[in-house]
């Protein structure tokens, strides 16, 4: 079965610091991948995808992901981190084909000034 | 904005009762999910509808139902409640066309369920 591993519960760094979210994922064939984030109160937004080629993925608010196939990995990055970009982080999976989205448990990012 | 409403906001009722939550998803989108999200379970799928139809099932219990209308929104129904059930409930709309399961979803704002 699909699994989506997020092994940090809390993130913290630095403003203007680089920041790393990682996420590690266990699936057959070749997966989809999704990062999400969430604000306070608020429902997830969509960051960026992994679907096929580079893979280095560039997504919104300055953020991008770098898909690993030999370590199962998609780690969300950004070069510098801003005090709003604190919020809860989700990576995703779905396996190619009709399958449901399965979420890690989310990391929470906490940026500070 | 993402597009996708969710109604009511809060939800506040007592356990065994029965309460109906409402999603209308983006304009052209064809397909609706629901999630389930708790403290301790995290984010849980619950159900997927395509157009009309069931598509996939995850988590979710005999007592919760959805369903999809023609004008393609959404229901989830949820029966005999019990303290447990004590969540945010989110749908999320995509667009889905068949065999595509790359598309990213949208997810709404949420309905927060309290039961006492």
């Amino acid at each position: 079965a699909q699994s989506v591993a997020q092994p940090e519960d809390q993130v913290n760094v630095a403003e203007g610091n680089p920041l790393t979210v990682k996420c590690t994922y266990s699936v057959s064939g070749n997966p989809y991948l999704f990062w999400y984030v969430q604000y306070p109160n608020r429902g997830l937004q969509f960051l960026l995808k992994y679907i096929t080629g580079d893979n280095l993925v560039k997504g919104s608010y300055g953020f991008e992901a770098e898909f690993n196939k030999s370590q199962t990995s998609f780690h969300l990055k950004k070069p510098s981190a801003l005090v709003s970009d604190s919020a809860l982080y989700f990576c995703a999976v779905r396996p190619s084909g009709n399958t449901p989205l399965v979420f890690g448990k989310g990391t929470r990012l906490s940026v500070i000034a | 904005d993402s597009g996708v409403t969710q109604t009511p906001k809060h939800l506040i009722t007592a356990t065994g009762q029965r309460v109906t939550l409402r999603c209308s998803p983006r304009s052209g989108d064809l397909s609706v999910y629901w999630y389930q999200q708790s403290l301790d379970q995290g984010l849980q799928f619950l159900i997927q509808y395509y157009n009309g139809e069931e598509r996939a099932k995850g988590n979710i219990l005999e007592r919760f139902s959805a369903q999809q209308f023609p004008d393609l929104h959404s229901e989830l129904n949820l029966s005999s409640l019990e303290l447990g059930d004590s969540a945010l409930y989110f749908c999320a709309s995509s667009v889905d066309f068949s065999g595509s399961s790359y598309n990213e979803q949208f997810f709404g704002p949420g309905t927060r369920l309290t039961v006492l």
